[in-house]
């Protein structure tokens, strides 16, 4: 079946270092793709989205490429701070909308 | 303020009491939904609903109920909650539910503990 799959956490990293978090996915057709951030005691927030295959969603120095040949839609940051500390979340969905699949997450913590 | 209001953010309870978590939206949403947030497991869904009085099983619905009588309130009871759906749940909307690009607004989350 359909699905995503996230790079296992925790990942640590000093501050001002470079952050990838791998995400691939397999589905069929063409779903919208979204990272979703959750800060500590809150709940999801969009991070970033692309609609179609070679988009580049970005957001507060993060960004992610739709890449279809693939099948991934890793996140990047070139110099993350203390306050990137949270779990990441990547996610697609399909033009009916009504299932929305989630990645099992990735803690990210930043040491100052 | 756009928000999406869960209620209680922690619950105790014990093993077969029946309860509600409530779920409330004021941006007119069409598209309403719950998942649970387990460890290693990231988000499933539980049950998600696409306008009033249309609700359908996401991945793990067994042990729930829902209902949308109203566009701005779905609630999530157990009728009968068991240890393993102690779980922190999380209720989400969107507007456009039949659109792929629209994103989901999230509730602050409920941490249940059934003992």
């Amino acid at each position: 079946g359909d699905s995503v799959t996230q790079m296992e956490g925790p990942v640590t990293l000093s501050e001002e270092a470079f952050l990838t978090i791998n995400c691939t996915y397999t589905a069929t057709g063409y779903p919208s793709l979204f990272w979703y951030v959750q800060y500590p005691g809150e709940g999801l927030q969009l991070l970033l989205k692309a609609t179609k295959a070679d988009d580049k969603g970005s957001n507060k120095g993060f960004e992610a490429t739709y890449r279809k040949e693939t099948t991934s839609f890793h996140l990047e940051k070139g110099s993350v701070q203390v306050s990137d500390s949270a779990v990441y979340f990547c996610a697609l969905r399909w033009s009916s909308a009504s299932k929305i699949i989630f990645g099992s997450g990735t803690r990210l913590s930043i040491r100052p | 303020e756009a928000q999406v209001t869960q209620n209680p953010r922690y619950l105790i309870t014990v093993t077969g009491k029946k309860l509600t978590v409530t779920c409330s939206q004021n941006m007119n949403h069409e598209y309403m939904s719950w998942y649970r947030q387990d460890p290693g497991l990231g988000l499933r869904q539980i049950y998600y609903s696409m306008n009033v009085e249309v609700t359908d099983k996401g991945d793990v619905p067994e042990g729930y109920k829902v209902s949308r009588k109203e566009k701005r309130n779905f609630p999530l009871i157990l009728e009968s909650p068991s240890p393993n759906q102690t779980s922190l749940y999380f209720c989400a909307s969107s507007s456009q539910g039949v659109s792929p690009n629209e994103k989901l607004f999230f509730g602050s989350g409920t941490q249940l503990s059934v003992l």
